[in-house]
C-alpha cells in the first residue's frame, strides 16, 4: 500500500525559516496536502499542490514538488512561535477516497 | 464560514460498552470520512460514505459500523469497546469534485476504561 515518510522532529528560531519535508511512494497520487495539527486539536489544512506543479506558494507558505523522487516539502517563512504544532502531509490517489497520512513532524520554535 | 461539526467531543466508556460518534459536514458537502488517530499516531482511514452510500473501506474493525443519513451527518457506532479503542476519531467532509479536499472536525476523544 501507499506509504508516506516523514521526519519526526525539527527546532528552528523564531524568524527562520521551517522546512518540513515528506516522501510518498505512491505515483498516482494526484493531490497532495499539508494539514497541521496543533496539541488537543482537529487536522487544519493548510495548503495543497496537484501533481502536474511542482511549486505553489500561498503567504508564508511555499510546497515544492519533485515528482520524480516522490519528495514534497513545506517552506514555512518567518516562522513564529504560533507555528509550533505537528505538520502531517497527506496523499490522495483519485481511485479511492482515503488520505494517507505521514508520521508528522512536530516542529518546535524556540525565541 | 461552516466547519464540520463532530459531537461529543469527549467521551469516556468502559470495556464491552458501546459507542456513537456523530457528524455533521459542511453545507452542501456530499462526502464523509471517518479517521481515527491512536496517541502519537498519524491518522488512520476507517471509512467513508458518499450520497449516502459506502465509498471505501479502510482498517475499521468489524466491531464499528457506519452510515450516512439523508441528511448527509454521519454517525460512527462502536461496540465491545476495547481499551485499544481510545483515540482521537476525526470525521472529514468533502465535495465531490477533482480535488476531493477534506476538510477536518475537531474530532472526539474517545477513553475506554
Amino acid at each position: 500500500g501507499e506509504d508516506v515518510e516523514q521526519s519526526l522532529f525539527l527546532s528552528v528560531r523564531e524568524g527562520d525559516s521551517s522546512v518540513i519535508n515528506c516522501t510518498y511512494t505512491d505515483s498516482s497520487s494526484t493531490y497532495l496536502y499539508w494539514y497541521k495539527q496543533e496539541p488537543g486539536a482537529g487536522l487544519q489544512l493548510l495548503t495543497y499542490i496537484f501533481s502536474n506543479m511542482d511549486m505553489k506558494q500561498d503567504q508564508r507558505l511555499t510546497v515544492l514538488l519533485n515528482k520524480k523522487d516522490k519528495h514534497l516539502s513545506l517552506r514555512i517563512a518567518d516562522t513564529q512561535t504560533g507555528d509550533s504544532a505537528i505538520y502531517f502531509c497527506a496523499s490522495f490517489a483519485g481511485t479511492a477516497s482515503k488520505l494517507t497520512f505521514g508520521t508528522g513532524t512536530r516542529l518546535q520554535v524556540t525565541l | 464560514a461552516a466547519g464540520v461539526i463532530q459531537s461529543p467531543r469527549h467521551l469516556i466508556k468502559e470495556k464491552r460498552e458501546t459507542a456513537t460518534l456523530k457528524c455533521y459536514p459542511i453545507p452542501r458537502h456530499d462526502t464523509v470520512y471517518w479517521y481515527q488517530q491512536g496517541p502519537g499516531q498519524d491518522p488512520q482511514f476507517l471509512i467513508s460514505f458518499y450520497e449516502k452510500m459506502q465509498s471505501d473501506k479502510g482498517s475499521i474493525p468489524d466491531r464499528f459500523s457506519a452510515q450516512q443519513f439523508s441528511d448527509y451527518h454521519s454517525e460512527l457506532n462502536m461496540s465491545s469497546l476495547e481499551l485499544g479503542d481510545s483515540a482521537l476519531y476525526f470525521c472529514a467532509s468533502s465535495k465531490r469534485t477533482v480535488t476531493d479536499t477534506q476538510y477536518f472536525g475537531p474530532g472526539t476523544r474517545l477513553t475506554v476504561l
